[in-house]
């Protein structure tokens, strides 16, 4: 079993809808929840960070973790196709040296259709 | 203004070349790191950089040389590489990390490294 596991998609969903993106770990160590974006070509953008369990809001964005069931979502309102673009879930421990050690997904990609 | 700075953003060489590739921030981060991410893939962990010593080196061939000459900056020096190392390589950085949250892992653009 990987560490962390996210459906690769593609995910096509019409404009306006709201999208929910998932990502299960096993490894009880995690602290640390990301989501990033990343459009064709271009490096991931942070789009909401998290470390406890619970709800996060940040406009359109809504991020919840669920570390009881070791599961964390990304939903997007009024989903734009500015939205299309691959959406990562990366998690961390506390690496060497404060560092982080960052556990990605494979990375969903959602293509928003106007 | 949370900004990681990479160069050249596209570089082709051959395989007996050298180069290197550069990265800056200037968000007074301590720990700064390098991945590579081949296509439609999640990006792979090179090597980080925490307090400007080498804290981790994820096996990675001696083909691919880090350096951090001060806080701000990161250079990969690439030589004698094969066409399989054609990759996004990525920059990231992040302030010292401390339990309880705080601040997180900023990439760059990224660098697309194309080895003939």
């Amino acid at each position: 079993q990987k560490e962390v596991e996210q459906d690769p998609g593609p995910l096509s969903v019409p404009e306006g809808a709201i999208v929910s993106l998932n990502c299960t770990y096993s490894n009880s160590a995690f602290q640390y929840f990301m989501w990033y974006r990343q459009y064709s070509r271009k490096g991931p953008e942070l789009l909401m960070y998290t470390y406890s369990s619970g709800n996060k809001e940040d406009g359109r964005f809504t991020a919840q973790v669920d570390k009881s069931s070791k599961y964390i979502s990304l939903f997007i309102r009024d989903s734009q196709p500015s939205d299309s673009a691959t959406y990562l879930c990366a998690m961390s421990v506390i690496g060497g040296a404060g560092s982080y050690q960052l556990t990605f997904g494979k990375g969903t990609k959602l293509s928003v259709i106007p | 203004d949370t900004e990681v700075t990479q160069t050249p953003k596209h570089l082709v060489m051959g395989m007996t070349n050298k180069k290197s590739l550069k990265c800056e921030q200037h968000m007074g981060h301590r720990a700064m790191y390098w991945y590579k991410q081949k296509a439609k893939k999640p990006p792979e962990l090179m090597f980080v950089y925490s307090y400007e010593k080498l804290s981790i080196n994820e096996s990675v061939p001696s083909r691919f040389s880090p350096e951090c000459p001060n806080s701000s900056l990161l250079n990969l020096h690439l030589h004698a590489l094969q066409p399989e190392d054609s990759a996004l390589y990525l920059c990231a950085s992040s302030q010292e990390l401390r339990t309880g949250g705080g601040n997180t892992i900023y990439f760059g653009e990224g660098s697309w490294l194309t080895v003939v």
